[in-house]
């Protein structure tokens, strides 16, 4: 099946630093990216949508200045937090849509963990 | 009102026996997907079936098969001889609409712990 890698895995950073984290389908293309967050033990919730070549959709209270989403090519998509604060010590996950797939055809991520100290 | 409610927080089942994960959809869309992932620790979420709105028959993957009940708008995930690796989260799923580019609603999840 198809591939989709993040990375870093985990990261650990003091508050007030920006984070990047990249996700790559590695062996299709993705036009569409998805981004979620999950806390522990609780469900994932859509961030925001990354289109290759726009601008990215971002859910209701999810902060376009804060959570910064770059979709520069058919295989990558970053979303770097910015300024980050403990409350955004959260698992990222993203998954990704391959172009002209059928209706199962979305892949997710390995996820990304960030603790904010 | 939640897209996928899952009403089971958390499940236990003996090791060789089956167990049923229920999950309900809301949608008004004619056309949608469903889906089930499994949520291990580390964290990936792991695909294990596919129930496209207009399938007539419920989908199978090996020891998973999903009860799609259209009228009553369930999707419940049957595992059978449910194996000790089977302990993970499992989260239900749904895409609204034909476009496989649409984004998911995921339900909150049911802890399945396998007894041996």
């Amino acid at each position: 099946g198809a591939v989709v890698s993040q990375h870093p895995s985990w990261v650990i950073c003091k508050s007030g630093t920006s984070v990047k984290i990249e996700c790559r389908s590695l062996d299709f293309q993705a036009t569409t990216m998805f981004w979620y967050r999950q806390f522990p033990k609780q469900s994932l919730m859509l961030m925001a949508t990354s289109n290759e070549g726009s601008k990215a959709t971002y859910e209701q209270g999810v902060e376009k200045d804060k959570f910064l989403i770059n979709h520069a090519s058919l295989t990558l998509s970053t979303l770097t937090v910015t300024s980050a604060h403990p409350e955004d010590s959260s698992f990222y996950i993203c998954s990704a849509r391959r172009t002209g797939g059928l209706g199962n055809e979305q892949f997710f991520g390995p996820g990304t963990r960030l603790t904010v100290l | 009102a939640q897209k996928i409610t899952q009403t089971q927080p958390g499940m236990f089942v003996q090791e060789k026996e089956a167990v049923t994960l229920d999950c309900t959809y809301d949608t008004s869309d004619p056309s949608y997907g469903l889906f089930w992932y499994k949520q291990p620790s580390s964290g990936e979420m792991i695909f294990l079936i596919y129930q496209g709105s207009y399938d007539q028959q419920n989908a199978t993957e090996g020891r998973y098969s999903l009860n799609f009940q259209k009228a009553r708008k369930s999707a419940n995930l049957v595992i059978s001889a449910s194996q000790l690796g089977d302990s993970a989260m499992y989260f239900c799923a749904m895409r609204e609409g034909p476009n496989t580019g649409n984004q998911f609603y995921f339900g909150t999840g049911t802890s399945l712990t396998v007894i041996p």
